[in-house]
C-alpha cells in the first residue's frame, strides 16, 4: 500500500537552530513528493516538491528537503529556524495508482521558541 | 478572485439540516478535491473530480455528495448533517502536471 509517515507529532527547536521535520514514504515506482505548511486558521500552502533530479530540493521561506531513495525519506530542513516558522507541516506523495491524488501524512507541528 | 475561494468561512448547523459548501477556482485547473481535516487524522479525501462532468469517491465519501458542472466550481453537499461531520473542510485544485495541489482557506463546520 502506498503511504506516507510523519513519525513526530511535534518538533520543538530554538530560534536560530537548524530544524528537521521527518517524512518517510512507501510507494511503487519513482515517487513525487511534496511538503506543505499550514499556519493557524489557514489552508495548506505549497513549500516544495521533488519530482526528479537533484536530491536536495530548495523551496519557499528558506526551506529545503533531501530525497533519500535508499532510506525512502524526504525530510524537511532549514538551517536556521525562525519563530514565524511555527506551524503545521504536511508531507505528501503522489498516488501513482491514481495519479491525480496526493496521500498526506498526519502532520507535524513545529514549535520554534525564542 | 485569486486562486481558490471557499464559502462560508464558518458555519454552525443543526443535525439533520442540509448544507452546501462552495468552492470556486480561477486557475482553470482540471482537477478539484474536497478534504476534511480532523485533529490527529490529518487530511482525508472526501471526493474528487478529474475534469468537469466527472466525480469520484475518496477515502471518506459517506454522507457527502459533489457535482462538477463546470471547470471553476466544485460544491460539496451534506444532505443530512450529523455531529461526526464537524470538521474543517478544504477545497483544492491541481493542474495534474506533477500532482501539486493548491488549497482554499477552508470552511469550519460545526454540527450540533
Amino acid at each position: 500500500a502506498q503511504s506516507v509517515a510523519q513519525p513526530e507529532d511535534q518538533v520543538n527547536v530554538a530560534e536560530g537552530n537548524p530544524l528537521t521535520v521527518k517524512c518517510t514514504y512507501s510507494v511503487s515506482g519513482n515517487p513525487y513528493l511534496f511538503w506543505y505548511v499550514q499556519y493557524p486558521n489557514r489552508g495548506l500552502q505549497f513549500l516544495l516538491k521533488y519530482i526528479t533530479g537533484d536530491n536536495l530540493v530548495k523551496g519557499s521561506y528558506g526551506f529545503e528537503a533531501e530525497f533519500n531513495k535508499s532510506q525512502t525519506s524526504f525530510h524537511l530542513k532549514k538551517p536556521s529556524a525562525l519563530v514565524s516558522d511555527s506551524a503545521l507541516y504536511f508531507c505528501a506523495v503522489r498516488d501513482m495508482r491514481n495519479t491525480d491524488k496526493l496521500i498526506f501524512g498526519t502532520g507535524t507541528r513545529l514549535q520554534v521558541f525564542p | 478572485i485569486a486562486g481558490i475561494t471557499q464559502a462560508p468561512t464558518s458555519q454552525i448547523l443543526a443535525a439533520g439540516r442540509r448544507m452546501t459548501l462552495r468552492c470556486t477556482q480561477d486557475m482553470r485547473h482540471n482537477a478539484m478535491y474536497w478534504y476534511r481535516q480532523d485533529l490527529g487524522l490529518g487530511l482525508r479525501l472526501i471526493h474528487y473530480s478529474n475534469t468537469a462532468g466527472t466525480t469520484g469517491k475518496g477515502e471518506v465519501p459517506d454522507g457527502y455528495s459533489v457535482s462538477r458542472a463546470n471547470t471553476d466550481d466544485f460544491p460539496l453537499t451534506l444532505a443530512s448533517a450529523v455531529p461526526s461531520q464537524t470538521s474543517v473542510y478544504f477545497c483544492a485544485s491541481s493542474d495534474q502536471t506533477y500532482g501539486e495541489q493548491f488549497f482554499g482557506p477552508g470552511t469550519r463546520l460545526t454540527v450540533l
